[in-house]
């Protein structure tokens, strides 16, 4: 499958605990982007890498929140001192730069429940 | 904040049914997408609308693009069970082209 791929697809953990997650965009994308989903919406944007560069960061992704693209391929997400309000799904989505229309493939998301 | 209205927010209908879903903005967008999403999957590209007043065409979906690119319409002819899922409209937004969706709406076609 050359999809976009994301781990785990399912998290649980604590009220302060830490967690991160894993995507792996669709090879050669050099976009990538993160989204959040409560139930019921519409995602909302988080972040987005050309390339390792993080060009673009939404006022949802506080300092507890922080994403690295380091070699320009798969990316991290990571959530210190998670919340009950962290409780979402995380989607990635990758696309290449020079397509019009920003044609974004989605990965099937993780899906982070803080107890 | 969303800048995307889609309604209704919830539609339940019979096989066989035709239903339209809005999605309306107060901007400007220079293209328009349409996502279908399946419970813990994530959100899969139906069609993308550029121009004012564009319509196309897949299948028993119409999709249609206003003039002032500023609102769509999705047209589901004959519902079938397999159309049940939650439909995205996204304003594609900026030189980032990060995606601006919707509120949804979460459609059940019953048999």
């Amino acid at each position: 499958d050359t999809g976009v791929s994301q781990d785990p697809r399912h998290k649980i953990t604590k009220r302060g605990q830490n967690v991160t997650f894993r995507c792996d965009p669709i090879s050669e994308h050099n976009r990538l982007y993160w989204y959040r989903q409560t139930l019921g919406q519409g995602p909302e944007f988080l972040t987005y890498f050309q390339n390792e560069a993080q060009l673009e960061k939404s006022r949802l992704l506080s300092d507890r929140f922080s994403a690295e693209r380091p070699k320009g391929s798969f990316s991290t997400l990571e959530i210190q001192r998670t919340e009950q309000g962290d409780s979402a799904m995380y989607l990635c989505a990758s696309s290449l730069s020079w397509t019009s229309g920003s044609l974004q493939f989605f990965g099937p998301g993780t899906r982070l429940t803080v107890l | 904040t969303q800048l995307l209205e889609q309604s209704p927010q919830f539609l339940s209908i019979q096989e066989g049914e035709n239903l339209t879903v809005y999605c309306n903005s107060s901007s400007v967008f220079s293209s328009l997408q349409w996502y279908r999403q399946e419970p813990g999957e994530g959100p899969v590209l139906l069609v993308t609308v550029v121009t004012g007043g564009e319509v196309k065409k897949l299948k028993r979906l119409t999709f249609q693009f206003g003039d002032a690119r500023k609102d769509s319409s999705l047209h589901i002819t004959a519902a079938q069970p397999g159309d049940t899922g939650l439909y995205l409209c996204a304003g594609v937004g900026g030189a980032t082209n990060k995606l601006i969706f919707g509120t949804g709406t979460l459609l059940a076609v019953q048999p």
